[in-house]
This record gives C-alpha cells, sequence and structure tokens, in this order.
C-alpha cells in the first residue's frame, strides 16, 4: 500500500496560518489524497481530498505538488479550536478503496 | 448533516465476556466501517460492510466478529473479551461505489476498557 510520512508534531500561534506538509512518494497516478482530522475526544473528520490540482474548500486548502510526491494542507488562519491531529492518507483502487491510515500530526495551537 | 452513532462513550468488561458494540447512520449510506485506534498506531480498519449482510475483513479482524442486518445498523463483537482488545473502537460510513471521492463519517466512538 502507498504510504505517507507527516512530522510528527507542529505548533502555530493562533490566527497565523499553517502548512502541514505530507510527502507520499510511493503515490501512483489515481491516487486520491485525502485529509482528515481528529479533534480531541472525537471521531476524525474529513477535511479535505485532491488529486492532481490545488482544492479549496470551507476549512482548507490543499497545495499538491507537480509530480504528487508530497502536498501540504493549509489552514490560512487557524484558531485553537484547530488543535488536532491531522491525517495525510492516500486513497487507492488497490486498497479496495480503503482508507489506510497513519500517525497523523499533532497540531498545538498557541494562543 | 450526517449522523453516524455509537451505542456507548465508555465500556468496562471484563475478560471472557461477549461484548457488543452498535453503530448508527442516517444517512442511507451503503459502506459502513469498524476501526480500532491505539496510541501510536493510528487507525487500524477491522471489517466493513458494503450491504445488508455483506462483510469483508479488514487488516485485523481476528478475534472479531460483524453483523450487518440492516442498513442503518453494524455490530461489531468480540466473543470472548480479552485485555489486549482495550481500546478506542470507531465507526464509520460512507456512500458506496467505485469511487475515491467518497469521504467517511465517523461517530464519536467507544473507549472499551477489559479487565
Amino acid at each position: 500500500d502507498a504510504k505517507t510520512t507527516q512530522p510528527n508534531s507542529m505548533e502555530s500561534n493562533e490566527e497565523e496560518p499553517v502548512h502541514l506538509p505530507c510527502n507520499h512518494s510511493t503515490i501512483s497516478g489515481t491516487d486520491y489524497i485525502h485529509w482528515y482530522r481528529q479533534l480531541p475526544s472525537q471521531g476524525p473528520e474529513y477535511v479535505i481530498h485532491g488529486l492532481t490540482s490545488n482544492v479549496n474548500n470551507r476549512m482548507a486548502s490543499l497545495a499538491i505538488a507537480e509530480d504528487r510526491k508530497s502536498s501540504t494542507l493549509i489552514l490560512h488562519r487557524a484558531t485553537l479550536r484547530d488543535a488536532a491531529v491531522y491525517y495525510c492518507i492516500l486513497r487507492s483502487m488497490d486498497s479496495n478503496y480503503q482508507l489506510i491510515w497513519g500517525a497523523g500530526t499533532k497540531l498545538i495551537i498557541k494562543p | 448533516d450526517v449522523k453516524v452513532t455509537q451505542s456507548s462513550r465508555y465500556l468496562v468488561k471484563r475478560t471472557g465476556e461477549k461484548v457488543f458494540l452498535e453503530c448508527v447512520q442516517d444517512m442511507d449510506h451503503e459502506n459502513m466501517f469498524w476501526y480500532r485506534q491505539d496510541p501510536g498506531l493510528g487507525l487500524r480498519l477491522i471489517y466493513f460492510s458494503y450491504d445488508v449482510k455483506m462483510k469483508e475483513k479488514g487488516d485485523i479482524p481476528e478475534g472479531y466478529s460483524v453483523s450487518r442486518e440492516k442498513k442503518e445498523r453494524f455490530s461489531l463483537i468480540l466473543e470472548s473479551a480479552s485485555t489486549n482488545q482495550t481500546s478506542m473502537y470507531l465507526c464509520a460510513s460512507s456512500l458506496a461505489g467505485g469511487s475515491l471521492t467518497y469521504e467517511q463519517y465517523f461517530g464519536p466512538g467507544t473507549r472499551l476498557t477489559v479487565t
């Protein structure tokens, strides 16, 4: 299965942008890049996904490198409520459409 | 909004007991999933179901079984609970089909402790 690599943790100041990196050097041409986050004591929630082009939604932006071997989740203005573990996941036909979860990045927001 | 509910937030059971964890979704999703989450290991798929009475094993099915008699309900069964099954259990649902874009919606989780 294709795998992703993320930093264990990151810190950011409140109301500043946050860039969460993800490496996926073994990505195949048909793999989608998904991001989920898990707030404390809650189940994960979907954030965004993309294939090749950069994507924006109300929660975040996803910037995908031209070679697709890395991507960056961008929170434009972090709040304390964005403190969570962020998971970068490749979704592959080879894995029967399942989500293969890594350890994620724990994002700490400082007031 | 999609809502996925799980029968308990916290559960304490004794070794050898039979344990039922129930999950209900209200969005008519075809797919339902059971994961367990342990520190440092992320989420691991136990079983998933793509239709009523249909199921497939995930990565770690040993010691578990599942039941899906109705579309909205997916149960995880621990036939004889053991201490190594102490974990957070998460249920999720999603639309079916071959799309790689469908998101999964998660319940709040059940923290099971087996003593």
